[in-house]
């Protein structure tokens, strides 16, 4: 049972446009959300994250969305850039209960920045 | 500032064979967690720690997997007699916890296991 999806496997985006990449969830518990970046070869590396208790949260570039009601979040790239190439995964976790806090990912989006 | 770090990076053993695998966490975080990740998926949760006890394990882990942190620095991860569904990149994360939670975790560059 998948209660991260990310949909979409792949995005492809012309450099300077918005990158939109999307994530639902299914577990109702999940209220602290994050997205992650990987390169090849390299673990995930922490982007931005937001609480339940917000609608958007911004840093620099990106920016990440939450729409509790429809269990939907999303992240913006503005402008995109050829290092924005990588895989984003979404994860998820509860903080209502403690030593609960596991991430659960999704299967990622691989987004690539056309020069 | 030295994040995570994992060693080996790459691992090939043979079906049957023992591999343990070693974290070094952010030195001042205190929970380490194990995720492994298979191809086309992300990454699933296998267990934490904070400083030296094992909080959590998931169903993942089975009998075969065994993870410690004996000082609450770093942390091993054994695989006793591996099967060809062990082949993954396995990662480690940590963060830290002073009274109250932090839920970004930082993740290493992984040990990547192939199972022949």
């Amino acid at each position: 049972d998948q209660q991260v999806k990310q949909n979409s496997p792949s995005l492809s985006v012309q450099e300077g446009r918005i990158s939109i990449l999307n994530c639902d969830y299914t577990n109702s518990m999940f209220d602290y959300f994050l997205w992650y970046k990987k390169y090849p070869a390299e673990g995930p590396t922490f982007l931005i994250s937001i609480s339940s208790i917000k609608d958007k949260n911004e840093d620099g570039r990106f920016t990440v969305f939450l729409n509790k009601s429809a269990k939907h979040l999303s992240l913006h790239i503005v402008p995109s850039q050829p290092g924005d190439s990588a895989v984003y995964f979404c994860a998820a976790t509860p903080t209502i209960v403690f030593g609960n806090e596991k991430l659960t990912f999704g299967t990622g989006t691989r987004l690539t920045i056309i020069p | 500032d030295t994040g995570v770090s994992q060693n080996p990076r790459h691992k090939i053993t043979k079906r049957g064979q023992n591999v343990t695998f070693r974290c070094d966490p952010i030195s001042e975080h205190n929970r380490l967690y194990w995720y492994r990740q298979t191809l086309g998926q992300g990454p699933e949760f296998l267990t934490y720690f904070q400083n030296e006890a094992q909080l959590e394990k998931s169903r993942l882990l089975s009998d075969r997997f065994s993870a410690e942190r004996p000082k609450g620095s770093f942390s091993t991860l054994e695989i006793q007699r591996t099967e060809q569904g062990d082949s993954a990149m396995y990662l480690c994360a940590s963060s830290p916890f002073t009274g109250t939670v932090s839920y970004e975790q930082y993740f290493g560059p992984g040990t990547r296991l192939t199972v022949t």
